[in-house]
């Protein structure tokens, strides 16, 4: 199996700053990178999917992804209470399979 | 509306038993996925099927077997092998052309 890695603990956020997750992954050969979030006790949904260098914004979500340092990072701008979720990041590997990560839990405090 | 079916939403199981999760799809995907995911863990992959009557095993499939009988359906059997199987099961669809995973609601496993 592909290693993908989120390392970081539970991110505390205030109301309205900006939450900022990191993902490793180990293939070089990797083109496409997906954002899942998850809320409890829920199944995983897409917030973002990027495949070039740089950066991918859509609505208050900023993917970025620098392949040859071989991370992708999501930013969450202007937190809300309904961003407090696990945040999976996947890389795509072999035979049309996925690779998750851990995840980030993030919490927004209002 | 398209989506992905899984049944039941809760299931309790002695030890012993063998349980079936249900998993169904409209979304005319090739294919099918089965994770399983535990308390503060990612996702894993159990089982992966690309086309009917044929299937792959994941990372972790020891004691669990599926069948893919229809395009539509991908059971997941957890066999009394498993050893501790509960958990939250998520099944899974994509196109063969790649692109993203869609999930069913999931079903959570117990054994009592």
């Amino acid at each position: 199996q592909k290693e993908v890695e989120q390392n970081s603990g539970p991110l505390s956020v205030p109301e309205g700053a900006i939450a900022s997750l990191n993902c490793t992954y180990s293939d070089r050969g990797s083109q496409s990178f997906f954002w899942y979030r998850q809320y409890s006790g829920k199944s995983p949904e897409l917030i973002m999917f990027i495949y070039s260098n740089g950066d991918k914004e859509d609505g208050r979500f900023t993917a970025q992804l620098n392949k040859a340092s071989q991370y992708v990072s999501l930013l969450i701008r202007d937190s809300q209470p309904s961003d407090s979720a696990t945040y999976l990041c996947a890389v795509p590997y072999g035979n049309n399979r996925l690779a998750f990560g851990k995840g980030n839990q993030v919490v927004v405090i209002p | 509306d398209g989506g992905i079916t899984q049944s039941p939403k809760y299931l309790f199981r002695k030890e012993g038993q063998n349980v079936t999760l249900s998993c169904e799809q409209n979304l005319n995907h090739d294919a099918m996925y089965w994770y399983r995911q535990d308390p503060g863990q990612g996702l894993r992959l159990i089982y992966y099927s690309q086309i009917v009557n044929d299937f792959q095993k994941g990372d972790i499939a020891e004691g669990y077997s599926v069948s893919r009988e229809k395009k539509e359906s991908f059971p997941l059997t957890v066999t009394s092998a498993q050893k501790n199987p509960t958990a939250f099961y998520l099944c899974a669809s994509r196109s063969g052309g790649g692109g993203e995973l869609f999930f069913g609601e999931g079903s959570r496993l117990t054994v009592l």
